[in-house]
């Protein structure tokens, strides 16, 4: 059990600018979580996955942002045409029936919209 | 629709104090409840969860919670603070136990003082 992985851990990109975010999930979890969490606030749910199958989606997550679980393993989250209130810290979690659905979450992305 | 107040974005405490952290929920469901743990650089961990068993419920590190439905409160309590303790502490509320589409609180952090 390697833990939840996210790469990069920072990235700094220009407003107007494509960036795209990777999570790699603990191997047997069927679940990915994505959550974004900004300064002085909670994490907040963006969207979940169920295999490769995408489930639910934020109603507050803008069309400019999409999820992809192609194979049911890695995730990959894309913001297009970045905007400066994109900056947060994007979080990944998984889960799965045989931990209780105990979430496990990566450390994170950094987002910085300049 | 839910939501979690936690009542105090900052907590200071004395080492061997005991620990408070407050949290009340609102649910048009009945609740499942979780208190996370957030240390600099690192992932959210799972400290403890309500599930509708026990109304206190015993977490990792020596941290309990009460759920009690008249006040619609689950504060997190620790008899003696470490200073191992010191970091960000998030309430979130599910309406399922199933998918941990979580809506969480905007955290207390929690300072310990030699």
């Amino acid at each position: 059990d390697t833990g939840v992985s996210q790469d990069p851990r920072h990235k700094i990109t220009k407003r107007g600018q494509n960036v795209t975010f990777r999570c790699d999930p603990i191997s047997e979890h069927n679940r990915l979580y994505w959550y974004r969490q900004t300064l002085g606030q909670g994490p907040e749910f963006l969207t979940y996955f169920q295999n490769e199958a995408q489930l639910e989606k934020s109603r507050l997550l803008s069309d400019r942002f999409s999820a992809e679980r192609p194979k049911g393993s890695f995730s990959t989250l894309e913001i297009q045409r970045t905007e400066q209130g994109d900056s947060a810290m994007y979080l990944c979690a998984s889960s799965d029936v045989s931990t209780n659905e105990k979430l496990f979450f990566g450390s994170g992305t950094q987002l910085s919209v300049l | 629709a839910q939501s979690v107040t936690q009542l105090g974005s900052h907590v200071s405490v004395s080492e061997g104090a005991l620990v408070l952290l407050r949290c009340n929920y609102s649910s048009s469901v009945p609740p499942y409840l979780f208190w996370y743990v957030q240390y600099p650089n690192q992932g959210l961990q799972l400290l403890l969860k309500y599930t509708s068993a026990a109304t206190l419920v015993k977490g990792i590190n020596g941290f309990e919670a009460e759920f009690k439905k008249s006040e619609t409160s689950f504060h997190l309590t620790k008899p003696s603070a470490h200073m191992s303790d010191a970091a960000e502490y998030f309430c979130a509320v599910s309406g399922n136990q199933g998918a941990q589409k979580l809506v969480f609180g905007q955290g207390t952090r929690l300072t310990i003082n030699p």
